[in-house]
């Protein structure tokens, strides 16, 4: 069975700098895909990044990135020039390769916070 | 556009009775919508798979006698918890795709209080 983790339950950042959540996952599959979403305290989902398993290509989303490891199954999210509208709390998914109706498997989710 | 909405989103019921929650596309037509519970300071759940016109895939677990999934239209699914008792509040969520957009869209979310 596929899993995600999250290592890490909690991240600080000083605004304006920059921050990397983690995320490993596990899967016997070959094409998948891979997101990041954000809940803030609002608690609606946001899709920050997504990343298919066939492109080498790191995705980019202006201040967000991701370093996608297909081999060591890593996944980790990288935010720039942090701001505070960026605190909220940050889940790893896993998507197996079938179209949108496969379901996301989600990680255990790190929460942000932004310092000013 | 590819707005889901969900309604209510917070609703309080007693212990024994039903509540239904609602949760729509409003600018898509969506083949496939999901249902995560998420508890306190914890991740989605998947609690079930539902197409339309046909019966829901619930996962282990769930039990499906208890929490009644219908998604009768394009644009609608419904989930009824029955009998609800305190240990069924949480967060519900609804995710909703099409085919033709390699996407799911989540609704707001509905925050259940039984008392």
């Amino acid at each position: 069975a596929q899993t995600v983790t999250q290592s890490q339950p909690e991240m600080s950042v000083q605004e304006a700098e920059t921050v990397t959540l983690s995320c490993t996952y596990d899967t016997s599959e070959s094409d998948y895909y891979l997101f990041w979403y954000k809940q803030p305290p609002s608690r609606q989902m946001i899709l920050v990044i997504r990343q298919e398993a066939y492109k080498q290509q790191n995705a980019t989303e202006n201040r967000f990135s991701v370093n996608f490891q297909k081999a060591a199954k890593s996944f980790s999210l990288k935010i720039s020039d942090s701001q505070l509208g960026d605190a909220a709390m940050y889940f790893c998914a896993y998507r197996m390769d079938g179209g949108s109706q496969g379901n996301l498997i989600f990680g255990k989710g790190t929460k942000l916070s932004v310092k000013p | 556009g590819a707005v889901v909405s969900q309604h209510p989103s917070w609703v309080i019921c007693k212990s024994g009775t039903s509540v239904k929650i609602e949760c729509r596309s409003l600018d898509f037509q969506a083949t496939t919508m999901f249902w995560y519970r998420q508890f306190p300071k914890q991740s989605l759940m998947l609690m079930a798979t539902s197409n339309e016109g046909s019966k829901a895939t619930y996962e282990q677990g769930v039990e499906k006698d208890k929490f009644l999934i219908n998604h009768a239209s394009l644009t609608l699914s419904t989930l009824t918890v029955t009998s609800a008792h305190p240990e069924d509040s949480s967060f519900y969520i609804c995710s909703a795709s099409t085919g033709y957009i390699d996407e799911q869209y989540f609704g707001p979310g509905t925050r259940l209080t039984v008392t």
